[in-house]
């Protein structure tokens, strides 16, 4: 079955300072991978989507994902976080038959100024 | 496009009194998702419909829920008695066929 772990509950970063939150994939076959992010009292917005093209993703507001098949993993990174960076992302994977989504515990980052 | 519309945005209730969410998916999607999240949870599928046919409803807590999708562009999820472990955030999410899932912006949920 395809699930997703996301390693970290919490990610505390400075502002200015590189961005890492750390997903791992369990699938039998390729999967599709999504990042979403979650501000507070906010709906989940689509960060970036891997679909078996290019292996490296870029998405909105400067974040990026790469898919790495050998470690099965699709961390997100950021070169600078910004405040506005603070939210709750979630790991998902779409499973192998029908559009259902399987989502991670989801990572809270705080940006401290 | 104003993308998915959910209401009411908020709602509060006591205990026993039925509750009624709505939501309007994206024009032209034909799948549509409800979930509900919780600080316990996290994000839970509840429920799921292709081209208005409920196809997997596994997650739907117990019989005091039910949603319907009587048209392509308007589905709700009924609590009938509501209960204070009822309260949460409940979205409500559109796409076409495996693309990406477009969520509203939830209804928060307070059960008294």
């Amino acid at each position: 079955a395809q699930s997703v772990t996301q390693l970290d509950s919490h990610v505390s970063v400075s502002e200015g300072t590189p961005v890492l939150l750390r997903c791992n994939y369990s699938s039998s076959y390729s999967p599709s991978l999504f990042w979403y992010v979650q501000h507070p009292n906010k709906g989940l917005q689509l960060l970036l989507k891997y679909t078996s093209a290019a292996t490296l993703v870029k998405g909105i507001n400067g974040f990026e994902a790469e898919f790495k098949k050998s470690e099965t993993s699709f961390h997100l990174t950021k070169p600078s976080a910004h405040m506005s960076d603070a939210a709750e992302y979630f790991c998902v994977v779409i499973l192998e038959y029908g559009n259902k989504l399987v989502f991670g515990a989801g990572t809270i980052l705080r940006v401290k100024s | 496009d104003a993308g998915v519309i959910q209401s009411p945005r908020h709602e509060v209730t006591e205990m026993g009194q039925e509750v009624t969410l709505r939501c309007k998916p994206i024009s032209g999607h034909n799948s549509l998702f409800w979930y509900r999240q919780t600080m316990m949870r996290g994000l839970e599928l509840l429920i799921y419909f292709n081209n208005n046919v409920p196809i997997d409803d596994s997650g739907m807590p117990e019989d005091r829920f039910s949603a319907k999708m009587p048209n392509a562009s308007f589905s709700t999820l009924k609590i009938q008695p509501s209960e204070p472990r009822d309260s949460a955030v409940y979205f409500c999410a559109s796409t076409t066929g495996r693309e990406t899932q477009y969520f509203g912006p939830g209804t928060r949920l307070l059960v008294l």
